[in-house]
């Protein structure tokens, strides 16, 4: 049972836009932690896709987008690819634990 | 260009230590802006932050209070290079272990290629 909740899978057409969202509590992203993105291809480390909520790193397409709100943070991507099918993981740092804490991950499929 | 190499085993006893290293390029482990960490990932625990290890004018440690009775993480200046040391290992970490670079204030901006560490008889 992770510390944030994410839905087990998404999935969207070449082209669309798909949601993700990460929902935690008073003691992490409701406490204002920020929320960290990060993207995992099949066999590979995850990669930092979006960092402090909503900003992407060097090199990451601007069709990636993140947001907080509350409790809760999302996880945005239009124009989806074929190459955009992987598994999604939102971070974030947790007071009660004195630790960061991950999601458990939303395996996004490109039908 | 920053690079962590993973160097250990791959199988490991029950009751025994789990022990792992993360060489680093391209950065020091005494840089006093970053931090460096192991995350482990399973099927049944998912991510999971372990620990970290980093420089602010002298050494400092955090780890995570499911291992914390259990693990060392240790920087070693002469080889630019952390480890990691988990004691009384079981089954239950059996994982895929990462070292990860905390680049910026509370995330992982970059991460190792993993190891498969077993924990089996």
């Amino acid at each position: 049972q992770s510390v944030l909740t994410q839905p087990p899978s998404v999935s969207g057409a070449p082209g669309q836009r798909v949601t993700i969202s990460c929902t935690g509590s008073s003691s992490n992203i409701g406490a204002g932690y920020d929320v960290q993105w990060y993207q995992q291809l099949p066999g590979t480390a995850p990669k930092l896709l979006i960092y402090h909520n909503n900003n992407r790193p060097s090199g990451v397409p601007d069709r990636f987008s993140g947001s907080k709100s509350g409790t809760s943070a999302s996880l945005a991507i239009t124009g989806l690819q074929s190459e955009d099918e992987a598994d999604y993981y939102c971070q974030s740092y947790d007071s009660s634990l004195s630790g960061w804490v991950f999601g458990g991950g939303t395996k996004l499929t490109v039908l | 260009q920053v690079q962590l190499q993973q160097s250990g085993p791959g199988l490991v006893k029950p009751s025994q230590t789990l022990s792992l290293t993360c060489a680093i390029s391209g950065d020091s482990v005494s840089s006093n802006s970053v931090a460096w960490n192991w995350i482990r990932q399973s099927p049944s625990r998912g991510l999971e932050w372990l620990g970290r290890t980093y420089y602010r004018s002298k050494w400092y440690n955090d780890y995570a209070v499911s291992v914390k009775s259990r693990i060392t993480i240790n920087p070693d200046t002469s080889k630019n290079q952390f480890s990691l040391q988990l004691n009384s290992v079981t089954p239950e970490d059996t994982a895929v272990y990462y070292c990860a670079r905390m680049g910026g204030v509370w995330y992982f901006d970059l991460w190792g290629r993993g190891t498969l560490v077993t924990v089996s008889s």
